[in-house]
């Protein structure tokens, strides 16, 4: 079956520093989503990526799909504390009949002020 | 709109009890979902619903049935719980067809509940 990794699983910096988690498919998507929980909280909602070489911008937050459909990335600039928590990926195969997303397993962000 | 409310929010069962957690949406959504969250494991599908009636395996479907008699509800019940289903319980609910139709689809998750087994 699908199967979406994700690196790494954790990431500590400092408040200011980047960061950026990976996610990759090994299959084709039709696209991809990205999502962030809070400690505690439920996954909310940040992003769809459709289109191949995609590049979508939310403020500090930079999401990329690849060429090939089979990766992704997402990038944070200068992190601030409220950057903290868990970034998923979720996958939806190309060749699927349904609406069934496939989620990569996370990366736990903290950041140290 | 309350969006997607899960209850009970937590509960503590005894090995063998069994219970039904509900999800109910007010977004007339057609697809619902239930995930079950365990540390270092992500989210992993348990079953889910493309409409009312009807009902489909996920990922980790065994000890768990679900039903969708009303197209706002979905129910995941535990017949006979085990420890090893200790975990948080996420409902989650989309529109239909999200990429023909040129929506979103992204998913909008319940609150969570947390389940422990003795």
């Amino acid at each position: 079956g699908q199967q979406v990794m994700q690196i790494p699983q954790y990431q500590h910096v400092q408040e200011g520093e980047d960061f950026t988690t990976y996610c990759n498919s090994s299959t084709t998507l039709s696209n991809i989503q990205w999502y962030k929980q809070r400690p505690g909280g439920h996954p909310v909602f940040l992003i769809q990526l459709v289109k191949s070489g995609e590049v979508k911008k939310q403020k500090r937050l930079t999401f990329q799909f690849g060429e090939a459909k089979k990766n992704s990335s997402l990038h944070i600039t200068a992190t601030q504390t409220t950057d903290v928590g868990t970034y998923f990926c979720a996958g939806l195969n190309s060749g699927g009949s349904n609406y069934k997303l496939t989620f990569g397993k996370g990366t736990l962000l903290t950041v140290n002020p | 709109n309350a969006g997607v409310t899960q209850t009970p929010k937590f509960r503590v069962l005894k090995t063998g009890q069994s219970m039904t957690l509900l999800c109910a949406q007010d977004m007339n959504h057609e697809y619902m979902y239930w995930y079950r969250q365990d540390p270092g494991m992500g989210l992993r599908l348990i079953h889910y619903s493309v409409g009312e009636g009807t009902t489909a395996k996920g990922e980790v479907p065994d000890g768990y049935n679900v039903s969708r008699l009303k197209k706002q509800n979905f129910l995941l019940g535990l017949e006979s719980a085990a420890p090893s289903q200790t975990s948080v319980y996420f409902c989650a609910s989309t529109y239909q067809g999200p990429i023909r139709t040129g929506k979103t689809g992204e998913l909008f998750f319940g609150e969570g509940s947390r389940l422990t087994v003795l």
